[in-house]
């Protein structure tokens, strides 16, 4: 059975970093495109980044791009996002996303519970 | 960025009766290539993650109530919920996977009257 645990969100100043993390069960992470999706508080979705299964494709949106990082480790089955330079607008919870295929266009299968990021000072 | 406008906001409906939310894209979604539209529907329920309901449109996930459906093409899409029933109460969203980055509608809070 699918299951998607994200970790290593926290409480971080404004500039400051934070490396988040998602471990996979049940299925092979590095055949599928994953994402990585944010809720601000009481808000709707955003799409922050995307990684394909090969690695060839990252995407991120920008509001994020050139501070924000996503990686795979397949030794381990997980899926990171290292922020950086982080505001008070990236505060939210962060979701790690399965896509349905290989690629960085597919629809979103699975999400994990989440993690909060909270930027304060 | 493609913009997803979800109408309305939030709507309330009686139970056994039908919900209609509508999601409108600010560029066509429809690939040419295999005749797909890159439109999905979420449901999300308070302190849960988003549950695919819908993709391509139209297409149910597998587990999902068949009084759900999904319709559209190109730019304007909807979701019908046929018969109104309690669990349904939750925040649907839109989804395009046609671009990245992949865009959300709003979302359209869905209460019982």
């Amino acid at each position: 059975q699918v299951q998607l645990v994200e970790s290593g969100g926290g409480v971080v100043q404004p500039g400051g970093s934070l490396r988040l993390s998602c471990a996979a069960s049940g299925f092979t992470l590095s055949n599928y495109g994953m994402h990585w999706v944010r809720q601000a508080p009481g808000k709707g979705l955003e799409g922050v980044a995307v990684l394909s299964s090969d690695g060839n494709e990252k995407y991120y949106s920008g509001s994020v791009q050139g501070r924000f990082t996503i990686s795979r480790d397949n030794s381990k089955n997980t899926l990171d996002l290292q922020m950086n330079s982080l505001r008070a607008e990236d505060t939210a919870i962060y979701y790690c996303v399965k896509s349905y295929y290989e690629g960085v266009y597919g629809y979103q299968v699975y999400w994990g519970q989440g993690t909060q990021v909270t930027v304060s000072s | 960025d493609i913009v997803m406008t979800q109408s309305p906001d939030s709507l309330a409906v009686s139970l056994g009766e039908r919900a209609t939310i509508n999601c409108k894209s600010s560029q066509s979604v429809l690939y040419s290539s295999n005749k797909k539209n890159y439109l999905g529907w979420y449901q999300q329920k308070p302190g849960q993650p988003p549950k695919l309901l819908i993709y391509w449109a139209s297409t149910r996930e597998s587990g999902v109530p068949d009084r759900f459906s999904g319709s559209g093409s190109g730019t304007d899409f909807s979701l019908t919920i046929s018969s109104l029933q309690a669990e349904d109460v939750a925040v649907y969203f839109c989804h395009q996977h046609y671009t990245t980055p992949h865009t959300f509608g709003q979302g359209t809070k869905l209460e019982i009257k």
